[in-house]
């Protein structure tokens, strides 16, 4: 249980094209999912936190604009990331918190998605 | 402000002997501490947790972690590594509640396991 997909795994694209992340809680409800960026060999850096229906919490120094998080149901959130450039080029993990009181401190994460902009 | 380090960016052991991942955290009130391992090109799996009970704490894959408050550590341990245990290990911490918050990571330290 407790699987969390995110769609695809793999992407290049062209600059000034925009690419968008799928993450999804496959058996459990999200009311909490977060977006995170890691380069290389380095950590996590959160990006944004969505609660369903509402709008996402953006850290500092994430553009919104840029990186424009939905999160319309609880098993789906969506990043999309417009405009793309070679600076975007990373690998963008999702993870998804449950909701209910059984797993409310457990935050699972999806493989990942590795966004090459050429 | 909350946060948590590992001090090393590389352990190497040999196949067999204990291995021990360092992690130190500054927060304020309780807190709620993680081990998470990631495979190449992988996300994040879940290890093990402290929320609250006996300092020492069993996870998956025969990794430990022992809380100590007085030093503010939550180093991860296991009695005989395997080369299968090769990843990247991340320490975090949970700010803004346990129910709650958001997982704020250590820079990870990439862990080497020769045969």
């Amino acid at each position: 249980g407790a699987v969390v997909s995110q769609h695809p795994s793999r992407v290049i694209c062209k600059s000034g094209t925009s690419v968008k992340i799928e993450c999804r809680s496959l058996d459990f409800q999200a009311t909490t999912m977060f977006w995170y960026r890691q380069f290389p060999k380095q950590s996590l850096m959160l990006m944004a936190t969505s609660n369903e229906g509402s709008k996402a919490t953006y850290e500092q120094g994430v553009e919104k604009d840029k990186f424009l998080i939905n999160h319309a149901s609880l098993t789906l959130s969506t990043l999309t990331v417009t405009s793309a450039h070679p600076e975007d080029s990373s690998f963008y993990i999702c993870s998804a918190r449950a909701g209910t009181s059984g797993r409310a401190n457990e935050q699972f994460f999806g493989p990942g998605t590795r966004l090459t902009v050429l | 402000a909350q946060s948590v380090a590992q001090p090393e960016d590389q352990v190497n052991v040999a196949e067999g002997n204990p291995l021990t991942v360092k992690c130190t955290y500054s927060v304020s009130g309780n807190p709620y501490l993680f081990w998470y391992v990631q495979y190449p090109n992988r996300g994040l799996q879940f290890l093990l947790k402290y929320i609250t009970g006996d300092n020492l704490v069993k996870g998956s894959y025969g990794f430990e972690a022992e809380f100590n408050k007085s030093q503010t550590s939550f180093h991860l341990k296991k009695p005989s590594a395997l080369v299968s245990d090769s990843a990247l290990y991340f320490c975090a911490v949970r700010v803004g509640g346990n129910q709650g918050g958001k997982l704020i990571f250590g820079q990870g330290t990439e862990l080497s396991v020769k045969p």
